[in-house]
C-alpha cells in the first residue's frame, strides 16, 4: 500500500537553529499538507500546498515557517529559527484531491528544541 | 469555527468487549469525517472515511456511523483485542473551500487481556 515517508523520525536542535523536515508524499497525489501535534494536544493544521504554492495556512504558520517542493517527489517544511515551543511531532500528509479517499499521513518527525 | 470533541478521553475495557467511541462536531457543514488510529509516538493510520452523504462505513471489526445533522459520529469496535489499544482520533473536513482537517483530542483505548 502506498505510504507517505518522513525523515528524520527524530531531530534534536538548538534554539535559534534552522531545521528542514522532509516528506515524500504518495506519488500520484497532488495536495500536500503539514500538521503538528504538541505533546498531549490536538493535531493542528499548519499549511496546505497545491500546484507549487500554498493554498491555505493557519495562524500558526508565520514567517518563520516555509514549505517547498524542490523536485517531483519531496515536500519540505523549514523552520528558520526554532523556538522551544516548536517542539512537537510534525506530520506530513497527502491526498489526491478527489475527496474520495481522505488523507494519508506519514509516521511523523519528532522535533525537540533544546 | 469548527470544534471537534471526543468522549470519553480514555477508556479501559476487558478483551472481547464491544465498545463505542464518540465524536461530535459543532458545524454540520462538512465534506467528510475520518477516523484515525495513533499508536504512542507514532503517526496516524486512517481507519475509515465517511463522506457527508453516507451514514456509515465498515471495515472488518470497525463500523463508523455519521449523523451530520446532529453533528455526531461513532466508531464501533466489535470483539476488542489487546492490539486495538491505541488513541483513536476523529477529524472532519469542513465545507466551504477549506482543505484542512479539524481534529478532536482523541480517545485513548486500553484493551486488557
Amino acid at each position: 500500500e502506498p505510504e507517505v515517508t518522513q525523515t528524520p523520525s527524530h531531530q534534536v536542535t538548538q534554539m535559534g537553529q534552522e531545521v528542514i523536515l522532509r516528506c515524500v508524499p504518495i506519488s500520484n497525489h497532488l495536495y500536500f499538507y503539514w500538521y503538528r501535534q504538541i505533546l498531549g494536544q490536538k493535531v493542528e493544521f499548519l499549511v496546505s500546498f497545491y500546484n507549487n504554492e500554498i493554498s491555505e495556512k493557519s495562524e500558526i504558520f508565520d514567517d518563520q515557517f516555509s514549505v517547498e517542493r524542490p523536485d517531483g517527489s519531496n515536500f519540505t517544511l523549514k523552520i528558520r529559527s526554532t523556538k522551544l515551543e516548536d517542539s512537537a511531532m510534525y506530520f506530513c500528509a497527502s491526498s489526491d484531491g478527489t475527496n474520495a479517499y481522505g488523507y494519508t499521513f506519514g509516521s511523523g518527525t519528532r522535533l525537540t528544541v533544546v | 469555527k469548527q470544534e471537534v470533541t471526543q468522549i470519553p478521553a480514555a477508556l479501559s475495557v476487558p478483551e472481547g468487549e464491544n465498545l463505542v467511541l464518540n465524536c461530535s462536531f459543532t458545524d454540520s457543514a462538512i465534506y467528510n469525517l475520518q477516523w484515525f488510529r495513533q499508536d504512542p509516538g507514532k503517526g496516524l493510520t486512517s481507519l475509515l472515511l465517511i463522506q457527508s452523504s453516507q451514514r456509515e462505513q465498515t471495515s472488518g471489526r470497525l463500523n463508523a456511523s455519521l449523523d451530520k445533522s446532529s453533528g455526531r459520529s461513532t466508531l464501533y469496535i466489535a470483539a476488542s483485542q489487546p492490539g486495538d489499544s491505541a488513541t483513536y482520533l476523529c477529524a472532519v473536513r469542513p465545507q466551504g473551500g477549506s482543505e484542512k482537517l479539524v481534529f478532536g483530542k482523541g480517545t485513548k483505548l486500553t484493551v486488557n487481556p
